[in-house]
């Protein structure tokens, strides 16, 4: 098994502009969670998805943040426009529900 | 919010037991207490849960008191490899309820 796998493992891109980060879940896992990350403020839980289906979007900041979780296995956050302060570490992680998350190798964003 | 706390940082000579406390005083007789670790750069990677018992894994060893308000994480012989951030988190397992919110953690510095 591969894994988490996020992508791309960096992006740098301009104030304003769209971006999106993908994310393939482990081969069935049924729960799907975006977390960022900042010195300033640690791991922070945006949202979460459980069969498909948005469970808890409160930690997700503003209306820029969109996620969506097209299949059982892929999900993508989407930022627009995004702005320098979105400058962060993703991580998605994902679970089969029971046990322990498996977090993927994160997407560092850079906003310029 | 994280309803855990974890002395910020502590350090351990390379072959000796680290042991990382955790108080988690408010914990509801459904949760179980998670530990993750977090090298540097890297998405946080699962170690071991309980509920109430003692448990063991090829990574470490997790202590619960009895009456379940800390636990005691084991390293029993560290490496430089373990050098790393290791969170404390309990939450409800396998329900919808049950999402991880990471704290600051402890930064565990391994010596030569």
């Amino acid at each position: 098994d591969a894994g988490v796998i996020q992508s791309p493992r960096h992006e740098v891109t301009e104030m304003g502009q769209e971006v999106t980060l993908r994310c393939k879940l482990i081969s069935g896992h049924n729960s799907l969670f975006w977390y960022r990350q900042t010195m300033m403020r640690g791991l922070e839980l945006l949202i979460y998805f459980n069969n498909n289906v948005p469970i808890d979007d409160s930690g997700m900041p503003e209306d820029r943040f969109s996620a969506k979780m097209p299949n059982a296995s892929f999900s993508t956050l989407k930022i627009q426009p995004s702005e320098p302060r979105d400058s962060a570490v993703y991580f998605c992680a994902s679970s089969a529900g029971g046990g322990g998350y498996t977090f993927g190798s994160g997407t560092r964003l850079t906003v310029v | 919010d994280a309803k855990t706390t974890q002395p910020p940082s502590m350090d351990c000579a390379e072959g000796r037991a680290a042991n990382l406390p955790c108080n988690h005083s408010t914990i509801s007789g459904n949760e179980y207490v998670y530990w993750y670790r977090q090298i540097h750069s890297q998405g946080p990677q699962y170690i071991i849960h309980g509920l109430k018992n003692n448990e063991t894994n090829e990574m470490a060893s997790l202590i619960i008191t009895e009456d379940r308000k800390s636990s005691t994480l084991i390293l029993p012989h560290a490496t430089l490899r373990d050098t790393a951030v290791y969170y404390c988190i309990s939450t409800v397992r396998g329900s919808t309820l049950g999402r991880l919110y990471f704290g600051r953690g402890t930064q565990l510095t391994v010596w030569p």
